[in-house]
């Protein structure tokens, strides 16, 4: 079976400053997804950035970025430039069929 | 282009009654996804359905049902309401079909459920 976890419950970061939230799964299969969500107090899920186990490259997206380490099984994401719109829930996911296998998040706050 | 939008925002029921929540997925989107989300739990996997068929299902008791219209609206349905069904409800969307694996669902805001 699949499985995620993200071992930081909570993380604060300066405004202006990067940040890494951890993402470590756990599977067998050799081809797989993973993906990471962003949530704010209000409840949606928003989607941010999403690698393949067989991308050559890091996933960037604007601001996000993916620290890819497929021997080491980790998926971290690294927000560069903090601003305070990015104090929210953050969860890393991987894709199993219909289904995503959600870590236990990681809560960010953003000082200014 | 319109994101996944699920009706009610909130509602609030009492134990033993039964619950209907509406969702419709992005233009073009055929998959759909019903996720459960508490402060204990964390988020589980309710059910999918792909062109109207329940295509994996969570392990969630049997008063917790769902469809899918050939539009590919889909609606959640739970029955005899517990305490612990109180919950965020969430409705996600994909394209599905091939290379399903590498689609991101989209969410929409989700359904507040209170039981009282």
């Amino acid at each position: 079976a699949q499985k995620i976890t993200q071992t930081q419950p909570g993380m604060f970061v300066q405004e202006k400053e990067a940040v890494t939230l951890d993402c470590t799964y756990d599977t067998s299969d050799p081809s797989y997804g993973l993906f990471w969500y962003k949530q704010p107090s209000s409840g949606e899920m928003i989607f941010l950035i999403y690698q393949g186990s067989y991308d050559q490259q890091n996933a960037t997206e604007g601001r996000y970025s993916l620290n890819f380490q497929k021997a080491r099984k980790s998926a971290n994401l690294v927000i560069s430039a903090s601003q305070l719109g990015d104090s929210a829930m953050y969860f890393c996911a991987m894709r199993e069929g219909g289904k995503l296998i959600f870590g236990q998040g990681t809560e960010l706050s953003v000082k200014p | 282009k319109a994101g996944v939008t699920q009706t009610p925002r909130y509602l609030i029921k009492t134990r033993g009654q039964q619950v209907t929540l509406s969702c419709s997925p992005i233009s073009g989107h055929r998959s759909v996804s019903w996720y459960q989300q508490t402060p204990g739990q964390g988020l589980q996997f309710l059910f999918e359905y792909f062109s109207e068929t329940q295509r994996n299902k969570g392990n969630f008791p049997g008063r917790f049902s769902g469809r899918q219209f050939s539009n590919s609206r889909s609606e959640m349905n739970v029955s005899t309401l517990e305490l612990g069904d109180s919950a965020l409800y969430l409705c996600a969307s994909s394209l599905g079909g091939a290379g399903a694996s590498n689609q991101p669902q989209h969410f929409g805001d989700g359904t507040r459920l209170s039981i009282l």
